[in-house]
């Protein structure tokens, strides 16, 4: 079967760095996404990585490994708007997204 | 950059009734739209696929004759949840992409929020 794995949930502090680990298994690979999501709304796109090494886009960098099946998602200079659920999402062969149940970072002051 | 919405944001209707929830891409014309349901604190779980002109893609075990997906334009996917029950309520959120398969992004309505009383 098909299998996302994430952290379910992780604390950090405002200022500090995290990274949010993403395990995958899937039929095929055509990508791998970041979303954000706050509560009650949408995702919205952070990050899209299909080939192996680091993307960085302003405090947001991503990392891939496709022979290891893995991925982070990077903050750096963290703020209290940071706090949200992050979700991996892999593009399968059949270019479906398959989705992680989400890591819910909580930043304290 | 690309916007996708959805109307209404939030709906409650009382049980047995049917509910509407339209999605447009606002600057773009989308080939392929997709319609997520979200329970809370869970992740995504994609319902149908739809492309422009044909009939929904539906994942196994979501009844397509309760939840019926139109793609009747480039701009334009409905879904209308049937004689909703209580158990129907979540948050519907669609998607939409332009293009072929290799396409990097897909465009995330607002999601709408139904209550089913």
């Amino acid at each position: 079967g098909q299998n996302i794995d994430q952290p379910t949930e992780m604390t950090a502090t405002e200022g500090a760095i995290v990274q949010i680990n993403c395990t995958y298994q899937t039929s095929g690979f055509n990508g791998l996404f970041w979303y954000q999501q706050h509560a009650g709304e949408a995702p919205t796109f952070l990050s899209y990585n299909v080939l192996d090494g680091l993307e960085e886009k302003g405090r947001f960098s991503s990392f891939l490994s496709r022979s290891k099946g893995y991925s982070y998602l990077l903050l750096k200079e963290l703020q209290m708007k940071d706090s949200a659920s992050y979700l991996c999402a892999v593009r399968d062969s059949n270019y479906q997204l398959i989705w992680g149940a989400g890591t819910k970072l909580i930043i304290k002051p | 950059g690309a916007v996708v919405s959805q109307h209404p944001s939030r709906v409650i209707c009382k049980s047995g009734t049917s509910v509407k929830i339209e999605c447009r891409s606002l600057d773009f014309q989308a080939t392929t739209m997709f319609w997520y349901r979200q329970f809370p604190k869970k992740s995504l779980m994609l319902m149908a696929t739809s492309n422009e002109g044909s009939k929904a893609t539906y994942e196994q075990g979501v009844e397509k004759d309760k939840f019926l997906i139109n793609h009747a334009s480039l701009t334009l996917s409905t879904l209308t949840v049937t004689s909703a029950h209580p158990e129907d309520s979540s948050f519907y959120i669609c998607s939409a992409k332009v293009g072929l398969a290799g396409s990097s992004e897909q465009y995330f309505g607002p999601g709408t929020r139904l209550t089913v009383t």
